[in-house]
């Protein structure tokens, strides 16, 4: 069963640089089709998509974001990154990760638990 | 951006209740509508795909129905397990978009 697991930093400076990463577990992180997604969600908002990366190194980010936003692969690790530039506290929010079914452009599932990411001095 | 309005955003009910949440959106999706529940501290986890299909081992009380852009997820008769936020997403366009979430409560 596939599971993802987020980590990183719970507290990041207003200005610096959000860095998280996540880790797939128990199928093949490489199965072509699927792409693997940031989410945020702010406290007591929906949820925010961040951006998608394919297994290859295809991105795509939220227009919102892009400027800042930069998502990465390690298939040898089975890891995919996220790093958001020059945070304020409006970055404040719980990240998860997440497989994109079949393609760029579809449903998330499975989900990571989510980390909790407070921009603060 | 493809804007997805829920309500209610919170929705009180009871044990063996029939439960309907609405997922509106700000222009035609077809049937490109997902929805999610959400328990506090835990994972979303699909439910419901392409606005009436299944996920895979979700109970069959619940059901999605709609297109264009209302949508409904229906819990026919609501169980303990099921008091949790509920989300919908739209996946025809970028950016990816989600709603803003109902929360079913006691």
């Amino acid at each position: 069963q596939l599971q993802l697991q987020e980590s990183g930093p719970g507290l990041v400076k207003p200005s610096e640089t959000l860095s998280l990463t996540c880790t797939v577990s128990g199928d093949s992180f490489s199965s072509s089709g699927h792409y693997w997604a940031w989410i945020r969600q702010p406290p007591g908002k929906g949820p925010e998509w961040v951006g998608s990366v394919s297994h290859g190194g295809s991105t795509s980010y939220n227009p919102s974001l892009k400027s800042r936003v930069t998502i990465s692969v390690d298939t040898s690790k089975r890891q995919f990154s996220l790093k958001l530039r020059s945070v304020t506290a409006a970055d404040t929010a719980i990240y998860s990760c997440a497989r994109t079914v079949g393609g760029l452009v579809n449903w998330f599932d499975p989900w990571g638990q989510g980390t909790l990411v407070t921009v603060s001095s | 951006d493809i804007q997805l309005t829920q309500s209610p955003s919170t929705l009180s009910a009871s044990v063996g209740d029939r439960v309907t949440i609405t997922c509106r959106a700000s222009q035609n999706i077809y049937s490109w509508l997902a929805w999610y529940q959400q328990k506090p501290g835990k994972a979303p986890e699909l439910l419901i795909y392409k606005a009436s299909s299944l996920a895979s081992g979700v109970p069959s009380r619940f059901s999605g129905s709609g297109s264009g852009t209302e949508f409904t997820l229906t819990i026919s008769s609501l169980q303990p397990d099921d008091f949790a936020t509920y989300f919908c997403q739209q996946f025809i366009s970028y950016p990816l978009t989600f709603g803003g979430g109902t929360r079913v409560e006691i």
